[in-house]
């Protein structure tokens, strides 16, 4: 099944380590998103890529990076995670030129010691 | 960015129609309404979404207002599996950016 992947399901860091988040998928869009969802918030939109246009939100913290080498795979670079950089990270994708839905993987739960 | 608003719960009897509403009354006339849900320990997913005329799937109903400043998803049968935050959300056609509001969290009581 096509689908939306996101590796770890759970990553544990330290305070100040650098964290990398993955994402692929199988669906072939050229859309793909990262979100932030803090416990018992919304998911909050961080960035998203439309091909290799890097589009970031203007409230995401210089923190937040993100990279996309080819249309299945989009990282997440956390270059000094804090103690409230904790949260569920999800990924999500879509089609342009229509008015398409998003889909998502199950998120990464980053936990920061 | 477009906002909504739900209330923060509702709870609703299973196998009853369970009515959860939204108001929108700074949309624009390209704004889309989108509808998803997000299980427990899952991602959010997809429910349905529509622009002006209500709209049917296999999941749920909108009921868009004739102004278009409020919407209602309408599930006509909750189930236990039903349990989840539903998000309202206003997509700008043509545009790639998806703002979740604070959504709906439902109970679905046995």
């Amino acid at each position: 099944d096509a689908m939306v992947i996101q590796n770890p399901r759970y990553q544990v860091t330290q305070f100040g380590k650098p964290v990398t988040l993955s994402c692929s998928q199988t669906l072939n869009h050229n859309v793909m998103y990262w979100y932030q969802q803090k416990s018992s918030q919304a998911p909050k939109l961080l960035f998203h890529y439309y091909d290799k246009d890097f589009n970031n939100e203007a409230d995401t913290p210089d923190n937040f990076q993100s990279r996309r080498p080819n249309t299945s795979f989009c990282f997440l670079d956390i270059r000094s995670p804090g103690l409230g950089d904790a949260a569920m990270y999800l990924c999500a994708t879509s089609r342009v030129g229509v008015v398409d839905t998003q889909y998502f993987g199950p998120g990464t739960r980053l936990t920061v010691l | 960015d477009a906002k909504t608003t739900q209330p923060n719960s509702m709870e609703s009897n299973e196998e009853e129609p369970v009515h959860l509403p939204c108001n929108h009354s700074t949309i624009s006339g390209t704004d889309y309404i989108h509808w998803y849900r997000q299980l427990p320990s899952q991602g959010p997913e997809y429910v349905i979404h529509g622009l002006t005329s209500n709209v049917n799937n296999r999941m749920a109903s909108l009921a868009i207002a004739e102004d278009r400043k409020s919407s209602t998803l309408i599930l006509h049968r909750a189930t236990l599996r039903d349990a989840a935050v539903y998000y309202c959300i206003l997509r700008q056609r043509g545009g790639n950016q998806f703002y979740f509001g604070t959504g709906t969290s439902l109970t679905v009581i046995p």
